[in-house]
């Protein structure tokens, strides 16, 4: 167990619908990191929270939201699904500033038909 | 904007002996860290062994051990005595290193290793 938690674990819905994944960081690490892997590929970064806030953004859709919350868990929210969000969601988390590499979710899959 | 590249996508090697997964990076940032992560069949990102670019001497951590030569950008990982439980994507990483700033991980594209009995 890495410390971060993510749920679900698996995720079937259907195109056109609209989810939510949940994130709980490390304890006491308080920025919250969510990336997106796709079949056999590399990780791409969504977007970056700390305490609250969002600190960075990278290549994420406008169908697609997140936020942190006061108790420092994250929500990503995927809208208007399309067969290509097909994925696995990683979530992580890292004290601020550190340079320590992150501490990985086991990822939520997310399958879209 | 940073980039990794993993110009191998697939090795393979036999139990016990060595291999070594290439890696290269293009920044323009002379202060930086890189990472090699190992993703098993389970999916789940493990960090492998991490270096700082300011630091001339290779990082190891038991079987595992760098090559990073700053001046070229690259950044190759040796696994040494092979074991089956090697068999995993692994990934190559880069994190600027910024005050004040989210320290995003921007990485390669992969190798997937297998190793073979």
């Amino acid at each position: 167990d890495s410390g971060v938690t993510q749920t679900p674990k698996h995720l079937i819905t259907a195109t056109g619908q609209r989810v939510t994944l949940r994130c709980s960081p490390r304890s006491g690490d308080l920025s919250v990191y969510w990336y997106q892997q796709s079949l056999d590929q590399g990780l791409q970064f969504l977007i970056q929270y700390y305490n609250g806030e969002e600190r960075a953004k990278g290549n994420i859709l406008e169908r697609f939201s997140a936020q942190q919350f006061p108790d420092l868990h994250s929500e990503l929210n995927l809208s208007s699904l399309e067969l290509g969000d097909s994925a696995l969601y990683f979530c992580a988390s890292s004290e601020w500033g550190q340079n320590y590499g992150y501490t990985f979710g086991s990822g939520t899959r997310l399958t879209v038909v | 904007a940073q980039t990794v590249t993993q110009s191998q996508p697939e090795m393979s090697v036999q139990e016990a002996e060595t291999v070594t997964l290439s890696c290269t990076y293009d920044t323009s940032e002379n202060n930086y860290y890189l990472f090699w992560y190992k993703q098993p069949p389970s999916r789940q990102m493990i960090l492998v062994i991490r270096q700082e670019a300011y630091k001339q001497q290779n990082a190891t951590e038991n079987r595992f051990s760098v090559n990073f030569q700053k001046a070229a950008k690259s950044f190759s990982l040796k696994i040494s005595d092979s074991q089956l439980g090697d068999t995993a994507m692994y990934f190559c990483a880069f994190m600027k290193h910024v005050h004040n700033a989210g320290n995003m991980l921007t990485f390669g594209g992969g190798t997937r290793l297998m190793v073979k009995p």
